[in-house]
């Protein structure tokens, strides 16, 4: 059955330090891999998305993510975090079908935490 | 663009009651989505329409929710009679109709049921 596991339920990093959230995928097809953040109070909004070609993506608020198949991984990553950058990210998974979203998978989510 | 229209942004019902969620889509989006997002379950697909056609309600708990799409720019989903455990935010969200396009998601609703 496919699923999208986010080990870490709730990381705290200080202002201006690098982030690396964790995601990893089981998925019988070629997966396609997406990251959302949800701010307080907000719906989910999309961060970046890999369907194919090169493994490094990048996306928006200066994040980026790297697909790995042979560990079955989409990993978030941001150099330096921001203060605005508290909030709850989310790890997804969608395929062929119709469209790459219409039954998207999600993982239970990272909630960031930043301190001064 | 006013993004994905939700409302009421909260409703406090009483178990047995009827409750009604509105979703306006984004103009042009031919896909249209109804999650729900509970602590115990994350975020749960609940049904998807395209073209107002309902495509797959294969997440639908139960013969207690039922959702209509009447026309391109509006939606609800029903739940009718409301328990407790229906408790939870549900999303919206809609998409156009090339294959990769992402999902926009409106504010959601909170729901509780006493």
């Amino acid at each position: 059955a496919q699923s999208v596991t986010q080990p870490d339920i709730h990381i705290t990093v200080s202002e201006g330090a690098s982030l690396e959230l964790r995601c990893n995928y089981s998925y019988g097809a070629t997966p396609y891999l997406f990251w959302y953040v949800q701010s307080p109070g907000q719906g989910l909004q999309l961060l970046l998305k890999y369907f194919s070609g090169d493994t490094l993506v990048q996306g928006i608020k200066g994040f980026e993510a790297e697909f790995k198949r042979s560990q079955s991984s989409f990993n978030l990553r941001k150099p330096s975090v921001h203060w605005s950058d508290a909030a709850e990210y989310f790890c997804a998974v969608g395929g062929p079908g119709g469209g790459a979203t219409n039954k998207l998978i999600f993982g239970t989510g990272t909630l960031l935490a930043v301190q001064p | 663009d006013a993004g994905v229209i939700q409302s009421p942004r909260h409703e406090v019902t009483e178990m047995g009651q009827e409750v009604t969620l509105r979703c306006k889509p984004i103009s042009g989006h031919d896909y249209l989505f109804w999650y729900r997002q509970t602590m115990m379950r994350g975020l749960e697909l609940l049904i998807y329409f395209n073209n107002n056609v309902p495509i797959d309600d294969s997440g639908m708990p139960e013969d207690r929710f039922s959702a209509k799409m009447p026309n391109a720019s509006f939606s609800t989903l029903k739940i009718q009679p409301s328990e407790p455990r229906d408790s939870a935010v549900y999303f919206c969200a809609s998409r156009n109709r090339d294959y990769n396009s992402p999902l926009h998601f409106g504010n959601g609703t909170r729901l509780t049921v006493t």
